[in-house]
């Protein structure tokens, strides 16, 4: 089974609008990864938070883990219409450990 | 642009035949990764290789077969193709064995008719 799971499965904003995006995974991790996909290419990571982190920002990007209620959301504040895309959360048990890719969130910014 | 490399991006064979997917990572990437990616199974982990050995296996099938050779590069080799592979197969790399950020590459799309 997976080990992340992203909630929605689909979103559909407005351009200027933020855009929250859950994920949930089962057993204890090292760390979350983000990552974007645009139709048919290649993934594109965003960013990395570590388990003993709480919070972290990468531009628009805000990243939160609750390692308590084992879950972490991406926040895209002031979508842009680039911003459309698949994002996948992206969990490792340890820091050896294989990627376990959750099924994805299709994020559509209406310009 | 990763700097990941993957040819060929299309590749369309028959049931029962056998391809080679190959992949040059990042300049300095010792990490290679393969996954599959398909509508019905989302985007699957399939086979590591750090500096030429195998670290960590997925969801490989015994009909698929990896190898990084000395110079870095890998590739996948599928064999006695079904319509059930037909997908997208990604390479990616890292710098290090530990599976940080991995910088993925365009992809080859199989169709098997």
């Amino acid at each position: 089974s997976q080990q992340g799971e992203e909630d929605p499965q689909a979103l559909s904003i407005q351009e200027g609008e933020n855009a929250t995006m859950n994920c949930s995974y089962k057993t204890s991790i090292n760390n979350l990864q983000w990552y974007r996909q645009n139709s048919g290419r290649g993934l594109v990571h965003l960013i990395l938070i570590r388990s003993n982190e709480r919070e972290k920002h990468s531009g628009r990007l805000r990243v939160t883990l609750d390692t308590s209620k084992k879950s972490s959301s991406l926040l895209i504040t002031a979508s842009r219409a680039a911003d459309t895309a698949s994002y996948f959360c992206a969990t490792v048990k340890t820091s050896y450990d294989k990627v376990i890719f959750g099924p994805g969130t299709s994020l559509s910014v209406i310009p | 642009d990763s700097g990941v490399t993957q040819t060929p991006k299309h590749l369309i064979t028959a049931t029962g035949q056998r391809v080679t997917l190959r992949c040059s990572p990042r300049s300095g990437d010792l990490s290679v990764y393969w996954y599959q990616q398909s509508l019905d199974q989302g985007l699957q982990f399939l086979i590591q290789y750090y500096n030429g050995e195998e670290r960590a296996k997925g969801n490989i099938l015994e009909r698929f077969s990896a190898q990084q050779f000395p110079d870095l590069h890998s590739e996948l080799n599928l064999s006695s193709l079904e319509l059930g592979d037909s997908a997208l197969y990604f390479c990616a790399s890292s710098v290090a064995r530990s599976t940080d950020t991995q910088y993925f590459g365009p992809g080859t799309r199989l169709t098997v008719l």
